[in-house]
C-alpha cells in the first residue's frame, strides 16, 4: 500500500498557484518525499524532492513540515499544460528494493482557463 | 538523447496469446522495472531487476514474465495465465544508488488491448 495520502481531486484557476498537499505520517528518518506527474496517457515525470528542508527547482517548490508528516508541492503560476495526476511518493534514497517506488492514486489536478 | 523506448505504443490481443511487450533504455541505468496502470488507478509494480541476469517479483508477477539478459533491455511478457491483461504497462529504470537522487525515467508506455 501506499505510505502516502493525497485528496483526489483538485482544481486551480490558471495563472494561480496550485498547492497540492501529502500526509505522510508514518514517514522515517531515511525516507526522502518525492513528487512526480502523470500527464494523460504518458510515462511519470520527476518534479521535485527533498528529506527535510525546503525545496525549488524550475518547476516547482516543496513544502515539508517540521515534523516531516506532511508536505505541499508548489505549481507557482498554474498552467493548462500542469493539469495531471500528481503523486506524492516516499522512500529511501538508496537501498535496493527498499528503494522501490510505489504510487497511490494521486491527486488529479486540474487547471482551467 | 538517453531515454526508454517502449514499443508498441498500442498492442492488441487476441485471448490466450502470450504477447510480449519491449523496453530499450540507453541512459546505463541498473535497475528497470515494470508497472500497470488501470484507469484511475495508481502504478502497480510487476517485476523489477537491479542487475544483468537477476530480477524480482513485485506485487502483481502472477501472469507475467520477464528477462534482463542484457542491461540496456528488459522485456516483459504478458502469459495467457495473465487473467486480466487490458491495461497500460510502463517501464522505468534508475542508476545506481547513489546516483539515484532523481528518481526514476519512464517510458511512454504500452496499451494493451485483449481482443
Amino acid at each position: 500500500d501506499a505510505k502516502t495520502t493525497q485528496p483526489p481531486s483538485m482544481d486551480c484557476a490558471e495563472g494561480r498557484a496550485a498547492n497540492l498537499p501529502c500526509n505522510h505520517s508514518t514517514i522515517s528518518g531515511n525516507e526522502y518525499v518525492y513528487w512526480y506527474r502523470q500527464i494523460h496517457s504518458q510515462g511519470p515525470q520527476y518534479i521535485i524532492h527533498g528529506l527535510k528542508n525546503n525545496e525549488t527547482n524550475e518547476m516547482a517548490s516543496l513544502i515539508i513540515t517540521e515534523d516531516r508528516k506532511s508536505s505541499t508541492l508548489i505549481l507557482p503560476h498554474a498552467t493548462l499544460r500542469d493539469t495531471a495526476v500528481y503523486y506524492c511518493i516516499v522512500r529511501v534514497l538508496y537501498g535496493g528494493s527498499q528503494g522501490n517506488l510505489i504510487f497511490g492514486k494521486g491527486t488529479k489536478l486540474s487547471v482551467k482557463p | 538523447d538517453g531515454g526508454i523506448t517502449q514499443s508498441p505504443k498500442y498492442l492488441f490481443r487476441k485471448e490466450g496469446q502470450n504477447v510480449t511487450l519491449s523496453c530499450e533504455q540507453n541512459l546505463n541505468h541498473d535497475a528497470m522495472y515494470w508497472y500497470r496502470q488501470d484507469p484511475g488507478q495508481g502504478l502497480r509494480l510487476i517485476y523489477y531487476s537491479q542487475i544483468v541476469n537477476d530480477f524480482q517479483k513485485g506485487d502483481i508477477a502472477e501472469g507475467y514474465s520477464v528477462s534482463r539478459e542484457k542491461k540496456e533491455s528488459f522485456p516483459l511478457t504478458v502469459t495467457s495465465a495473465q487473467k486480466n491483461p487490458t491495461a497500460f504497462y510502463l517501464c522505468a529504470s534508475s542508476p545506481p544508488g547513489t546516483e539515484f537522487r532523481y528518481g526514476y525515467t519512464f517510458g511512454s508506455g504500452t496499451r494493451l488491448t485483449v481482443v
